[in-house]
């Protein structure tokens, strides 16, 4: 069964300094991961996904993520926190299998504080 | 393109009731599923459908159910409402479901009281 653990409930950094959102996955085939990020009061958007081509995945509003299956991690970076990146960031693991079509498993979920 | 629309955005209801949600795809997309959001649960699976079909439940009771027409529009209806049906519901599109990247809509904040 597929899952992922993001390892910090919440994180807050200054404007302009680096952002460092933490996922660790755990799937038995190569995954699909996603990164999502929720506004308040908004549904989700999707920052970036990776789907078994470049490790290094490159999304919207200067986030990447890298795909490390050794370490089985997805983490989320920035070079440089803006105020309006303050939200909720989901990591996502789509499920395997012809019986789980259309299942997205959501982490829990990391709270980004940016301070000015 | 337009985007996914959820109507109506906000609903209050009484335990006991029934409650009809809707779901507007992006056009082309075929695949819409439904995810349940709470501050205790987080985000979980609720059901997929794909060509009227639906070809996924996640662990909910069957209070909990769907629908798909012929325009890939969906509804989801949960019957006899409890307190903890309370959560912002959310749906998503998507062109083929499996491993596709789903796009989701604004969802309907319902309250049960």
């Amino acid at each position: 069964a597929q899952s992922v653990t993001q390892l910090d409930s919440h994180v807050s950094v200054s404007e302009g300094t680096p952002v460092l959102l933490r996922c660790n996955y755990s799937s038995s085939y190569s995954p699909s991961l996603f990164w999502y990020v929720q506004h308040p009061n908004k549904g989700l958007q999707l920052l970036l996904k990776y789907t078994s081509a470049a490790t290094l995945v490159k999304g919207i509003n200067g986030f990447e993520a890298e795909f490390k299956k050794s370490e089985t991690s997805f983490h989320l970076t920035k070079p440089s926190a803006h105020m309006s990146d303050a939200a909720e960031y989901f990591c996502v693991v789509s499920a395997y299998g012809s019986s789980n079509t259309g299942k997205l498993i959501f982490g829990q979920g990391t709270t980004l504080q940016v301070k000015p | 393109k337009a985007g996914v629309t959820q109507t109506p955005r906000y609903l209050i209801k009484t335990r006991g009731q029934q409650v009809t949600l809707s779901c507007s795809p992006i056009s082309g997309h075929r695949s819409v599923s439904w995810y349940q959001q709470t501050p205790g649960q987080g985000l979980q699976f609720l059901f997929e459908y794909f060509s009227e079909t639906q070809r996924n439940k996640g662990n909910f009771p069957g209070r909990f159910s769907g629908r798909q027409f012929s325009n890939s529009r969906s509804e989801m209806n949960v019957s006899t409402l409890e307190l903890g049906d309370s959560a912002l519901y959310l749906c998503a599109s998507s062109l083929q479901g499996a491993y596709n990247e789903q796009f989701f809509g604004p969802g309907t904040r319902l309250t049960v009281l």
